[in-house]
């Protein structure tokens, strides 16, 4: 199981761009990465995978560099409603999953 | 609608006493999993199932039990909840595994052990 290591919290403004990093070094050749999105009391909720390159998606983009020891989620254009915990997962079919903390987005007007 | 549903919603019981929160998903999927989170703590992965009669151990299993004798079907059981067992549980399922699938998770179950 790869470890990620992400941001504990971000503060951005509406209508910005919003990059958070997520560091996983030990990632295997399997691994996929994915996304979560979570509102407090609720389940998390799917944004996007990949495996290398970018994915693109209706809400986000995720750009997954070569060596893919790292990637990062991408959301155009926050709106206040985007004030949640985003959690990076690295792993295969079988894996155990580790959400980790998560990064706490926090967006202002 | 897809969906994953559990039940129940909320509960407050006593400790010792047996519990089970079900589990069920309509989206034939082979993989389900319980999450528990907790405050400071995120969310750690209980118990997973890859397919009828297969399950494993998560990060958290002490103190739980799961079967998976029907594919739509993954209860949680408590035999002697303790207080430590309080939090909020989250069951979820995936096409196959969770690595490289996404997860579609239930509302969440919030128990209370006194």
């Amino acid at each position: 199981l790869a470890k990620t290591t992400q941001p504990i919290s971000m503060d951005s403004y509406e209508g910005q761009e919003v990059n958070i990093t997520c560091s996983h070094n030990n990632i295997a050749t399997n691994d996929y990465i994915t996304w979560y999105q979570q509102f407090p009391s609720q389940g998390p909720r799917f944004i996007i995978q990949g495996y290398k390159t970018k994915v693109t998606n209706e809400v986000a983009s995720l750009f997954i560099p070569a060596d893919r020891k790292s990637s990062t989620l991408s959301l155009p254009r926050v709106s206040l409603s985007d004030t949640a915990v985003y959690y990076c997962l690295v792993g295969d079919m079988g894996d155990k999953i580790i959400f980790g903390k998560g990064t706490r987005l926090h967006i202002l007007p | 609608e897809a969906q994953v549903t559990q039940n129940p919603r909320y509960l407050i019981t006593v400790t010792g006493k047996k519990l089970t929160v079900t589990c069920s998903q309509n989206m034939n999927h082979e993989y389900m999993s319980w999450y528990r989170q907790d405050p400071g703590l995120g969310l750690r992965q209980i118990y997973y199932s890859m397919n009828v009669e297969v399950t494993d151990k998560g990060d958290v299993p002490e103190g739980y039990k799961v079967s998976r004798k029907e594919k739509r079907n993954f209860p949680l059981i408590l035999e002697s909840p303790s207080p430590n067992q309080t939090s909020l549980y989250f069951c979820a399922s995936s096409l196959l595994g969770a690595g490289n699938q996404p997860q579609h998770f239930g509302d969440g179950t919030r128990l209370s052990i006194l």
